[in-house]
This record gives structure tokens, sequence and C-alpha cells, in this order.
């Protein structure tokens, strides 16, 4: 079956320091990759997203992740976190045949430190 | 700027009462998705629907819940009778099939007392 996992939970950084956030999936077929985030309080809201060329993906406000396949990664990485990226953080898949359904990561939560 | 929208955004309710949450999906979107939101399991799929048919609601408890699109403007989302384990914030999601990008409503919060 399909799974996603973000091996950390919590992370806590200090203003300007490099962020990375692992994500791993299982599945054997091809599949679409994506980061979200959700600010406090606020809904889940695309940060970048993966489906085919490149592997090293850049989304909004300086986020970048980077799909290895022979790893079934795709880490989230920032060189220099801001207070304001304070939110949690989703990696999710989806398989580019058959239903199409989306799978999410539990989710890891970045606090920020002024 | 399209957006999913949900009503209503805050519900407070009796344990045992009827619960109905409403979204409406961006225009021309023609894959619904509800999830579940709580601080212990996490964002958990409820159900999905494309093209208003039900493709997959395994993650839904069907003795008291139940999803419906009734027309592709409106998914609604049920719970009858409701339990106080039901609070969790329920978001709801549009997108494209093949696999485009979900977007998602701002979320009912649900509390059951």
């Amino acid at each position: 079956a399909q799974s996603v996992s973000q091996h950390n939970h919590h992370v806590i950084l200090s203003e300007a320091a490099s962020l990375e956030l692992g994500c791993n999936y299982s599945y054997g077929g091809t599949v679409n990759l994506f980061w979200y985030v959700q600010y406090p309080g606020q809904h889940l809201q695309l940060l970048l997203k993966y489906f085919s060329g490149d592997p090293l993906v850049k989304g909004i406000k300086g986020f970048e992740a980077e799909f290895i396949k022979s790893k079934f990664s795709f880490n989230l990485r920032k060189p220099s976190v801001q207070w304001s990226d304070t939110a949690e953080y989703f990696c999710a898949v989806n398989a580019r045949t058959g239903t199409y359904k989306y799978i999410f990561g539990t989710g890891t939560r970045l606090k920020v430190l002024a | 700027d399209a957006r999913v929208t949900q009503t209503p955004r805050h519900k407070v309710t009796e344990m045992g009462q009827e619960v109905t949450m409403r979204c409406q999906p961006i225009l021309g979107h023609n894959t619904v998705f509800w999830y579940r939101q709580t601080m212990m399991q996490g964002l958990e799929l409820l159900a999905y629907f494309r093209n208003r048919a039900p493709l997959d609601d395994s993650g839904m408890p069907k003795d008291r819940f139940s999803a419906e699109m009734p027309d592709a403007t409106l998914a609604t989302l049920k719970i009858q009778p409701s339990e106080p384990r039901d609070s969790a914030v329920y978001f709801c999601a549009s997108g494209l099939v093949r696999a485009d990008t979900q977007y998602f409503g701002p979320g009912t919060r649900l509390t059951v007392l």
C-alpha cells in the first residue's frame, strides 16, 4: 500500500538556520510529489510540486525540494529560515495511474525562533 | 481569485445532533476531497469524488458519516449522530483529475459537546 513518512515531527530552528525536512514514500509506480504548508490557523497551501523533469524543484518563499528516485525521497529544503516560516509542513504523494488518491504524511511542525 | 469555500466555518453542537458541512469546489474542478484534521491523527482522508461519483470513502466511519455531491458546485459531509470524538477541523479540497494540485478550503471547525 502507498504510504508517506515524515520522520521529523517537530523541528525548532533559529532564524537564518538551514532547514531540511525529510519525506519518504512507498509506492512501486510513478508518482507525483507535493509539499503543502499550513500556517497557524489557516488551511493547507501548495508549496511546491514535482511531476516530471528536473528533480530539483523550486517553490514559493525560497523553498526547494529534491526528488531522489532511488531513495524514494522528496526532501524539502530552505537555506535560511525566517520566523514567518513557522508552520506545519505536509508531504503528499499520488499515483499517476488508477484513482489518483492522495496520501499525506503526518506533517512536521516547524517553529522558528526569532 | 478562485477559492474553495466551506460553510459553516465553526460549528458547536451537542452529542447526538446531526451536523452538515458544505463545500463549494472551484468552478471547473472535477475532484473533491474531504479530510479531517486532529492533533492526534493528523490529516486523514475521509472521502473523495471524481465527476461527482464517490471513488473512495474507506476512511469514513460508515455508520455515522455520509458524503455526497448533489451537483458539481456542492459537496456535503454529514455526521449523524455526532459524537465528541468527531471534534476536529474538516477540510474540503478540490482539483482537476490527473494529479493536479489540491486547493484547500478554510475548513470547518467542529466541536461536539
